[in-house]
């Protein structure tokens, strides 16, 4: 079975100080990884995924995320944090063999301060 | 393209009410899901189909049921609301090709909040 693990509910940043939330993820096989988010009351908007190939991701808002196998981690991270990126963070694992079913994480809040 | 929509946006059922939330999505995706986001769980999938005429469980399918009738419509039931099916609802679709890149993501729709009394 697949599952994901959000450690930090809830992480409070300054405007303009750097961000990185973890995940870590369980599943037997090579995963399909994702980070999303959610501003209040939206749907989930797609950031960026991992599926093969080089570790360090590229997504959108300037955030980005290294696949790390050997801890079975796939952290998001941002250098410079802007008031706009509050919202809640769900990172998922999800596998072609699976149906592409995803499982998701229970999330992590992003508060910024000014 | 509008993407994936969801109707309604808001709904307040009685228990034990019924009531059907519909999902579209005009992207041709083979493969679409429903799921329930509930405060500190994440999102849960409650059903999915991988083509049209076909569904399968999920990880919580109690108490719902859903069809695939068309392609692009996916459709989620409540035959008779609980207050434990109070939460905030949403479809997703992806086409899942085999090989990796726009492929084989879920994109999500704006999602139905449902409160049942």
């Amino acid at each position: 079975a697949q599952s994901v693990t959000q450690p930090d509910i809830h992480i409070t940043v300054s405007e303009g100080a750097s961000l990185e939330l973890r995940c870590n993820y369980s599943y037997g096989a090579t995963p399909y990884l994702f980070w999303y988010v959610q501003s209040p009351g939206q749907g989930l908007q797609l950031l960026l995924k991992y599926f093969s190939g080089d570790t360090l991701v590229q997504g959108i808002k300037g955030f980005e995320a290294e696949f790390k196998r050997s801890q079975s981690s796939f952290n998001l991270r941002k250098p410079s944090v802007h008031w706009s990126d509050a919202a809640e963070y769900f990172c998922a694992v999800g596998a072609r063999s699976n149906d592409y079913k995803l499982s998701f994480g229970a999330g992590t809040t992003v508060t910024v301060r000014a | 393209n509008a993407g994936v929509t969801q109707t309604p946006k808001f709904r307040v059922l009685k228990t034990g009410q019924s009531m059907t939330l519909l999902c579209a999505q005009d992207m041709n995706h083979e493969y679409m899901y429903w799921y329930r986001q509930d405060p500190g769980m994440g999102l849960r999938l409650i059903h999915y189909s991988v083509g049209e005429g076909t569904t399968a469980k999920g990880e919580v399918p109690d108490g719902y049921n859903v069809s695939r009738l068309k392609k692009q419509n996916f459709l989620l039931g409540l035959e008779s609301a609980a207050p434990s099916q109070t939460s905030v609802y949403f479809c997703a679709s992806s086409q899942a090709s085999g090989l990796a890149g726009n492929t084989d993501t879920q994109y999500f729709g704006p999602g139905t909040r449902l409160t049942v009394l």
